[in-house]
């Protein structure tokens, strides 16, 4: 079945830019959304942005000006750059599988993040 | 604060039912679909869209929206849906996704 993994630094320096990569396995990445969300220690979950299988982005506003998310697809690979962070972005980083689909009956939209990985504690000292 | 508005803390006798609640404006054009993360583990889809329950998933689940406020049941929960629960959809402008802040379940 297909199984996601992120890999990537524990710790980053203030300032620096935090790169993640997550590894698909098991399926192909050419097709679907694929998302980075993150979950600072004792909070809530925050979606950070994703990339579609064609290449086209979308991220979160409060975010959009530090992020960029990158697909390789010849090694079924996305990955994660977020730049000059601070210890506001101490938290457990994972990488998720997301479709966006249409309810034909209702005329209504949703989303769902159905594969998720394990998830990646990325520390940046204050 | 999260476009998706959710009760910090909801709690309810095992084997009665529950439910969680998500509020938004979002919501009345976009269904939520709902996560369950239990403690050091990665959040699991147990509801998409109006009421889609994915392989797996206990038929005590269940969603359902209206208006605003898009519902997460548990009819009949057990002590293993002891958890905190997220719900996600779009925020108002229909372009982004968001979470809702989370729900810690208590069974009692």
């Amino acid at each position: 079945q297909v199984q996601l993994q992120e890999s990537g630094p524990g710790l980053v320096k203030p300032s620096e830019t935090l790169s993640l990569t997550c590894t698909v396995s098991g399926g192909s990445i050419s097709s679907y959304y694929w998302s980075w969300i993150r979950q600072p220690p004792g909070k809530g979950l925050e979606w950070i942005g994703y990339i579609y299988y064609s290449g086209s982005t979308k991220y979160n506003p409060s975010l959009k000006s530090r992020v960029t998310i990158s697909l390789d697809t010849s090694k079924n690979q996305f990955s994660l750059k977020l730049r000059s962070v601070t210890a506001a972005d101490t938290a457990v980083y994972y990488c998720a599988r997301n479709s966006e689909q249409y309810d034909f009956l209702t005329g209504r939209y949703f989303d769902a993040f159905d594969l998720w990985g394990q998830g990646t504690m990325v520390t940046v000292p204050s | 604060s999260s476009e998706l508005t959710q009760d910090p803390a909801v709690s309810g006798a095992m084997g009665h039912t529950v439910r969680i609640t998500c509020q938004g404006d979002s919501l009345r054009n976009y269904y939520a679909s709902w996560y369950q993360q239990k403690p050091g583990q990665a959040p699991v889809l147990v509801i998409s869209g109006k009421n889609n329950r994915p392989s797996g998933i206990p038929d005590r689940f269940s969603g359902s929206s209206s208006g605003n406020t898009a519902s997460l049941t548990i009819t009949g929960a057990q002590a293993e849906d002891e958890a905190d629960y997220y719900c996600n959809s779009r925020d108002s402008s229909g372009d982004h996704l968001v979470f809702g802040g989370g729900t810690k379940l208590t069974v009692l």
